[in-house]
């Protein structure tokens, strides 16, 4: 089966660094890879996703995720986080062997202080 | 605008009482979904449709029915509700077979009691 881990429960940074959030895969054949965000008290939001062409990936809010098949990488990343960016994230793969279902990772929360 | 809502936003039951959650998309949509949210887990799937009278069992499906008689509502029914169903439900629902995009609804917060 498909999965993804995020090693990281959270990830603390300061307002104008940059910041990574770490999601490694495990898939059979090639991988279909997804992050959603989520802000407090709501539901899940898609920010990005990776299915074929360049390693380099940009979504919404500029974020960015890089795909890294030697190191089954794919991690989501920002050049200056902002306070707003705070929240909880998800790293998700597309399992093509059980209906196209997609499998979450549990949870990376994002704090940004001022 | 188009839109997933989930109802009710928060919902307090007892031990063994059936309950069913609600959830509406105005997106068309023929993929609907429904997770649940716990901590350490992430989200787990709990059943999920590909259509109007098609349903499919996910990763946690025990104790949870789904059914699909038309394109917009997917509920969730507890058949009867256990304290490891505290959770937050997370319906979502998708445009194509690939599931590239999903939309997610709200929430809502379930203790059983």
């Amino acid at each position: 089966a498909q999965s993804v881990a995020q090693p990281e429960d959270q990830v603390n940074v300061a307002e104008g660094n940059p910041l990574t959030v770490k999601c490694t895969y495990s898939v059979s054949g090639n991988p279909y890879l997804f992050w959603y965000v989520q802000y407090p008290n709501r539901g899940l939001q898609f920010l990005l996703k990776y299915i074929t062409g360049d390693n380099l990936v940009k979504g919404s809010y500029g974020f960015e995720a890089e795909f890294n098949k030697s190191q089954t990488s794919f991690h989501l990343k920002k050049p200056s986080a902002l306070v707003s960016d705070s929240a909880l994230y998800f790293c998700a793969v597309r399992d093509y062997n059980a209906g196209n279902m997609l499998t979450f990772g549990g949870g990376t929360r994002l704090m940004v202080k001022p | 605008d188009a839109e997933i809502t989930q109802s009710p936003r928060h919902k307090i039951t007892e031990t063994g009482r059936q309950v069913t959650l609600a959830c509406h998309q105005t997106w068309n949509h023929n993929n609907m979904f429904w997770y649940r949210q716990d901590l350490g887990h992430g989200l787990r799937l709990i059943h999920y449709s590909y259509g109007v009278q098609d349903t499919n069992k996910g990763e946690v499906s025990d104790g949870y029915s789904v059914s699909r008689s038309n394109t917009e509502d997917l509920p969730l029914t507890l058949e009867s509700a256990a304290s490891s169903q505290t959770s937050v439900y997370f319906c979502a629902s998708s445009d194509g077979e690939k599931n590239e995009k999903l939309f997610f609804g709200s929430g809502t917060q379930l203790s059983v009691l």
